[in-house]
């Protein structure tokens, strides 16, 4: 069955400091992977996205994530994050082209301390 | 300049009423969708119509119907609204449906039912 899992329901990090969320999929075809953040009251926002070529892919707002087959996992970092950072972060995964959906993970949700 | 648009932005309602959520794409996108976010924060897929066509359709109780006039709009119809559909309604579109080009998602709508 397809799913997506992100083990950290809740990260805090310091401002500055690095930043690391956890994403592993599970699907049968070659995944399509997504990220997308959610500010507070806010539709979600398209950070990056996988479906070929360099595993290591560069997004908006200086996020990047590198997609590792082997473990099935597609983790986004960031080097140094800034308190508008804090937000709720959704890993996705889509099939091939003729599927329609994405499956979202539960969220993990990033508090940025000062 | 709202890419996608939804309206109402809140809605507070009785159990019992029938409510609408309508959403516009300006981005000249062939597909559409609902997804429902529930109170932890879980997406899941309603419907999706490409060019006025419903091509997906989850296990979603028959009072919720979805009506596309044209490929730039997609309402949502609840009817006998109970508690168990307080929830962020969000309205996304993509491209063409390709899981390559990612979603673009509305501001979203936030029911309450009393």
């Amino acid at each position: 069955a397809q799913s997506v899992t992100q083990p950290d329901i809740h990260i805090t990090v310091s401002e500055g400091a690095s930043l690391e969320l956890r994403c592993n999929y599970s699907y049968g075809a070659t995944p399509y992977l997504f990220w997308y953040v959610q500010s507070p009251g806010q539709g979600l926002q398209l950070l990056l996205k996988y479906f070929s070529g360099d595993t290591l892919v560069q997004g908006i707002k200086g996020f990047e994530a590198e997609f590792k087959r082997s473990q099935s996992s597609f983790n986004l970092r960031k080097p140094s994050v800034h308190w508008s950072d804090a937000a709720e972060y959704f890993c996705a995964v889509g099939g091939a082209s003729g599927t329609y959906k994405y499956i979202f993970g539960t969220g993990t949700r990033l508090k940025v301390l000062a | 300049d709202t890419a996608v648009s939804q309206t109402p932005k809140y809605l507070v309602t009785q159990m019992g009423n029938d409510k609408s959520i309508k959403c516009e794409q300006n981005l000249g996108h062939d597909t559409m969708y609902w997804y429902k976010q529930d109170s932890k924060k879980f997406l899941k897929i309603m419907f999706s119509y490409n060019n006025k066509e419903l091509i997906i359709n989850e296990t979603v109780p028959n009072r919720f119907s979805p009506k596309s006039p044209d490929k730039a709009h997609l309402n949502l119809h609840i009817n006998s609204l109970e508690l168990g559909d307080s929830a962020v309604y969000f309205c996304a579109s993509s491209q063409d449906g390709s899981p390559s080009y990612g979603y673009t998602f509305g501001s979203g709508t936030r029911l309450t039912v009393v």
